[in-house]
């Protein structure tokens, strides 16, 4: 069964400390790596696909990079309006549905 | 990437009573998805929606709770039928390319308390 673990739940920053969110995967051919960024009350808003291990992606303050068994989303600087729930799902060999994380809530304090 | 519109976005209903939420794409993807969001958790797949056939349901989703029609490629409804407390979420449509392993779009969902 394919599973996707995110870490931490919950990451509380100051605004400009940089750090990283985790998101393990075990699926049986890793087809496809996704990000999300999901506001409070709102649908989850995409922000990346990653396909192999050893490709990045950037947009902003976010880089997102991947291995054979985990994805991390770096944030650099991170301002107040970075606070939000990233959702990380993966996509394998057997469906084209993602199997999705529980999510980590970032708070950034200004 | 696919522009997606829900409606209603949120609604209050008394128990017993049905909701059909509608979910709108502004270009004809081809997969379209309905997902349940409870609060504080992940997203849990209740259906796809195939456009012209029954849609195929997830385990312990099922169509006499959860009807789906999807009479065109860019619109799809769901209907959460005879509802109780625990129905209360937010419910969230999403599309895809057909056959592929690209990302899902996803609508701003619809926020559902049954009371």
């Amino acid at each position: 069964e394919d599973q996707v673990t995110q870490s931490p739940e919950a990451l509380r920053l100051q605004e400009g400390e940089s750090s990283s969110l985790n998101c393990s995967y075990t699926v049986s051919g890793l087809r496809g790596l996704f990000w999300y960024r999901q506001d409070p009350g709102k649908g989850p808003e995409f922000l990346f696909t990653l396909y192999s291990a050893g490709e990045e992606k950037e947009k902003e303050r976010l880089k997102a990079t991947l291995t054979k068994k985990e994805s991390f989303l770096h944030i650099t600087a991170p301002k107040p309006e970075d606070s939000a729930t990233y959702l990380c799902a993966a996509t394998s060999g057997g469906s084209y549905i993602p199997t999705f994380g529980r999510g980590t809530s970032l708070i950034v304090h200004p | 990437s696919a522009v997606i519109s829900q409606k209603p976005s949120r609604d209050i209903c008394q128990r017993g009573t049905s909701l059909t939420i509608q979910c709108q794409v502004d270009s004809q993807v081809t997969m379209m998805f309905w997902y349940r969001q409870q609060p504080g958790q992940s997203l849990t797949l209740i259906a796809t929606a195939n456009q012209g056939s029954e849609a195929t349901y997830e385990s312990g989703f099922v169509i006499d709770k959860f009807p789906i029609s999807r009479p065109n490629l860019t619109f799809s409804t769901l209907t959460v039928s005879n509802m109780s407390p625990e129905d209360s979420s937010i419910y969230l449509c999403s599309s895809q390319r057909e056959s592929s392993y690209n990302e899902q779009f996803f609508g701003p969902g619809t926020r559902l308390t049954v009371l």
